[in-house]
């Protein structure tokens, strides 16, 4: 089966640093995708790894395990306007198909 | 450059009627997909469009659910008849295709069925 595994809830205050943990189990792997989605609106993409290591985009940071079967999603600094949930994705294969995303976890961030 | 488009943002119908949702994906875009998001959960799958060939709809529950895309554009999603249990957000997506590309999201319908 396909499964993806991430905390449900965490909280955090403003200018802290916080990791959000996804694992996965699925049929191929060809990249893992992070997207924030603010209440009531479109997810919007944050990173993409398909190789294992830490890739850097200013405030977010995501790493990726294959063999593990591990990401995460490292944001630092906090601001308020972070609170929102963010969806761990997965493209199995064949490439090009579509995403398989976590149930997301809801970051509330206060001051 | 614009987003993807869907229309309308909210719907509101009795169940049994029907209702259909319509999406303009990203200009030059070849692939577009349609998502259900429940509350609490992550999008989920609907169907996939490479151009206009519909190349992924095993998640579609085709005897009440149909979908679209004339000319490899526009894409419209059609419930017929809606069920309380499709009350949700359905969203849509495009990607450039053929590849490990980035999908980009709609701001989604949100359905509800009473």
């Amino acid at each position: 089966g396909q499964n993806i595994d991430q905390p449900t809830e965490m909280t955090a205050t403003e200018g802290a640093i916080v990791q959000i943990n996804c694992t996965y189990q699925t049929s191929g792997f060809n990249g893992l995708f992070w997207y924030q989605q603010h209440a009531g609106e479109a997810p919007t993409f944050l990173s993409y790894n398909v190789l294992d290591g830490l890739e850097e985009k200013g405030r977010f940071s995501s790493f990726l395990s294959r063999s593990k079967g591990y990401s995460y999603l490292l944001l630092k600094e906090l601001q308020m306007k972070d609170s929102a949930s963010y969806l761990c994705a997965v493209r199995g294969s064949p490439a090009g198909t579509a995403l398989i995303f976590g149930k997301g976890t809801t970051l509330s961030v206060s001051s | 450059e614009a987003g993807v488009v869907q229309s309308p943002r909210y719907k509101i119908i009795e169940k049994k009627q029907p209702v259909a949702f319509w999406c303009n994906p990203i200009s030059g875009h070849n692939t577009l997909y349609w998502y259900r998001q429940n509350l609490g959960q992550g999008p989920e799958l609907l169907i996939r469009y490479e151009n206009e060939e519909a190349v992924d709809d095993s998640q579609l529950p085709k005897d009440r659910f149909s979908a679209e895309r004339l000319k490899g554009v526009d894409s419209t999603l059609k419930i017929q008849p809606a069920e309380l249990g499709d009350s949700a957000v359905y969203l849509c997506a495009s990607s450039l295709g053929y590849g490990t590309d980035t999908q980009y999201f709609g701001p989604g319908t949100r359905l509800t069925v009473l």
